[in-house]
């Protein structure tokens, strides 16, 4: 069965700086990997979705990710970080229906 | 255009009790799944569905029952309630089963005491 996961669970950044948050995953076949965003007390936001083509990936709000076959990771990036960008971050994988959610991971951006 | 509606946003129940979890959507999506989040475990697939009078099993649904009767509504049903089930509940929809992005309504947080 198809996984992802993030193996941080707190990411800290100063506003202005670039950020990462780190995700990888395990598939079978083709990845169909996706980000997510949620702030406090809201459901999850669609960022940017993978599924074939350019590696690199751009979303919503100025964020991007690096699809990496051979390291099979997708981390999600944004050159100059703002504190509106403090929020739970998710990684996801879909196959066949399911999609799978990593466990999060929260970003914090200090003024 | 509403999205994915959930109601109640609240709930606390006694254990052993039932209560049904609504979830509509106006987008005529043919996919819905309910998920739970816990601290820690991100957001775990209870059930889902890939259309009208089809549904299945996710990861955790013990404890839980769904049906599908039209293309619009996906009710969870919490059969007996317990402690283990206080979490956050999320419906979802997307347009297809397969590679499109999911929209999540606002959540009901339920608590069992």
């Amino acid at each position: 069965a198809q996984s992802v996961a993030q193996p941080e669970d707190q990411v800290n950044v100063a506003e202005g700086n670039p950020l990462t948050v780190k995700c990888t995953y395990s598939v079978s076949g083709n990845p169909y990997l996706f980000w997510y965003v949620q702030y406090p007390n809201r459901g999850l936001q669609f960022l940017l979705k993978y599924i074939t083509g350019d590696n690199l990936v751009k979303g919503s709000y100025g964020f991007e990710a690096e699809f990496n076959k051979s390291q099979t990771s997708f981390h999600l990036k944004k050159p100059s970080a703002l504190v509106s960008d403090s929020a739970l971050y998710f990684c996801a994988v879909r196959d066949e229906g399911d999609m799978r959610f990593g466990a999060g991971t929260r970003l914090t951006v200090k003024p | 255009n509403a999205g994915v509606t959930q109601t109640p946003k609240f709930q606390v129940l006694k254990t052993g009790q039932s209560m049904t979890l609504q979830c509509a959507q106006d987008m005529n999506h043919e996919y819905m799944s309910w998920y739970r989040q816990d601290p820690g475990m991100g957001l775990r697939l209870i059930h889902y569905s890939v259309g009208a009078g089809i549904t299945d099993q996710g990861e955790v649904p013990n404890g839980y029952n769904v049906s599908r009767s039209t293309t619009e509504d996906f009710p969870l049903r919490l059969l007996s309630a317990a402690p283990s089930q206080t979490s956050v509940y999320f419906c979802a929809s997307s347009l297809s089963p397969m590679n499109e992005k999911l929209f999540f309504g606002s959540g009901t947080q339920l608590s069992v005491l």
